[in-house]
């Protein structure tokens, strides 16, 4: 099956910087979602991208998908204490979700 | 929005013994439900499909003896880990999905098991 992998696994990030995860896939993804997990918690959807080249923003978080649909990434500015946590890309495949090794963001104040 | 509710959220049992978990769709029916699996510091790994009025369907290496799933309605999947080993202890999470049009999955709380 395919494998989406995501880097960096881990992201330590003085308040205030911005930092970005990197998601790639050997094959061409018919969508990538976007979750976050808080420690302790569970996975929580942030978005979900579907068209070749796509930019999606929430607030503070953009969110890209590659023209080739093979890649994607989300960006991260002003790194507030609240960002703390994991951050999963997941292809949807059939109705199943391919979640990426995640990035675990630490936010030093 | 789309509520899943899991219970227990943490259960410690001894080793041989069984443990149910249960998640429910609150507010949506499920014909779908997800069972993933966490160990500390790593990523969800899909376990099995829960399908409402049918067979689950089962991710490679997942043993469907250990690991037995019921969807016996729309809103309620229960995964139960039996003959429980200390190499079972991991975080269990459900996932179910209200719809495609560009939401994602909603999941459970999660389950800590614990076997001792």
């Amino acid at each position: 099956g395919q494998q989406v992998m995501q880097i960096p696994q881990y992201q330590h990030v003085q308040e205030g910087e911005d930092f970005t995860t990197y998601c790639n896939s050997s094959t061409t993804l018919s969508n990538i979602q976007w979750y976050k997990q808080r420690p302790g918690g569970h996975p929580v959807f942030l978005i979900q991208l579907v068209k070749s080249g796509e930019v999606k923003k929430q607030k503070r978080l953009t969110f890209q998908f590659g023209e080739a649909k093979k890649n994607s990434s989300l960006h991260i500015t002003a790194t507030q204490t609240t960002d703390v946590g994991t951050y999963f890309c997941a292809a949807d495949s059939w109705g199943k979700l391919q979640f990426g090794a995640g990035t675990q963001v630490v936010v030093t104040p | 929005g789309a509520v899943v509710s899991q219970h227990p959220s943490r259960v410690i049992c001894k080793s041989g013994t069984s443990v149910k978990i249960e998640c429910r769709s609150l507010d949506f029916q499920a014909t779908t439900m997800f069972w993933y699996r966490q160990f500390p510091k790593q990523s969800l790994m899909l376990m099995a499909t829960s399908n409402e009025g049918s067979k689950a369907t089962y991710e490679q290496g997942v043993e469907k003896d250990k690991f037995l799933i019921n969807h016996a309605s729309l809103t309620l999947s229960t995964l139960t880990v039996t003959s429980a080993h200390p190499e079972d202890s991991s975080f269990y999470i459900c996932s179910a999905r209200v719809d495609s049009g560009g939401n994602g999955y909603t999941f459970g709380s999660g389950t800590r098991l614990t076997v001792v």
